[in-house]
């Protein structure tokens, strides 16, 4: 079972539209959960970090909020662009030193003129 | 600022064939990180190094062996390539928890 389930798994609006994208984790004991957006043929490029005591993190139009009490995520993106077309994946690591980062499995956007 | 440089681009191989696919980051970063990605799947960890003289396998490791050769350099090996290898490989590199990890380019593989 994935331990990071993301929804949708793929979402068309209209450019100038906002739209939320949903993460839910189930990684334990929690560290940090990041946002990342991966543009096709391209690495993910990151857009927040998030860690266990901050709820919300602005970057430029994307905002991710954070309860780790429901252990729930999600990436607001306001008046999208047609640049803003790409994956979006939501990485959870574990409360230990180097322990690699759990993916999942992103939610493809495609913002339409 | 190079960040995170992956070498091959792109690569196709046949069947039995062997290579290794190169990686390199310039940040100082303790973590490297080999993955791959296949179409409809998440990043799946290959291997992954915390520290120099250290690698680990992660989920999907059969087929494949690692060497950090220095801190800078995470290198990946396929020694005999199959099909199911045919995917899109990622290095990611990271300094410690909760900081920003680099990804690479990415290598596109393809084995026939």
């Amino acid at each position: 079972k994935n331990q990071v389930e993301q929804s949708p798994q793929s979402l068309i609006i209209l450019e100038g539209k906002n739209c939320t994208l949903q993460c839910n984790y189930t990684v334990s004991p929690f560290s940090n959960l990041r946002w990342y957006k991966q543009d096709t043929g391209r690495g993910p490029v990151s857009l927040t970090i998030m860690t266990f005591s901050e709820n919300t993190k602005s970057n430029g139009r994307y905002t991710a909020t954070l309860d780790a009490d429901t252990k729930q995520s999600s990436l607001h993106i306001t008046a999208s662009q047609l640049s803003d077309s790409a994956s979006y994946i939501c990485v959870v690591s574990k409360n230990s030193g180097n322990t690699p980062l759990v993916f999942g499995k992103g939610t493809r956007l495609s913002v339409i003129a | 600022n190079a960040g995170v440089t992956q070498t091959p681009k792109f690569q196709v191989l046949k069947t039995g064939q062997s290579m290794t696919l190169q990686c390199a980051q310039d940040m100082n970063h303790n973590s490297m990180y080999w993955y791959r990605q296949d179409p409809g799947m998440g990043l799946r960890l290959i291997y992954y190094s915390a520290s120099e003289g250290t690698t680990d396998k992660g989920e999907v490791p059969n087929g494949y062996n690692v060497s950090r050769l220095n801190k800078r350099e995470f290198s990946l090996r396929l020694e005999s390539a199959a099909p199911s290898q045919t995917s899109v490989y990622f290095c990611a590199s990271i300094k410690g928890p909760a900081t920003e990890a680099f990804f690479g380019q990415g290598t596109r593989l393809t084995v026939v």
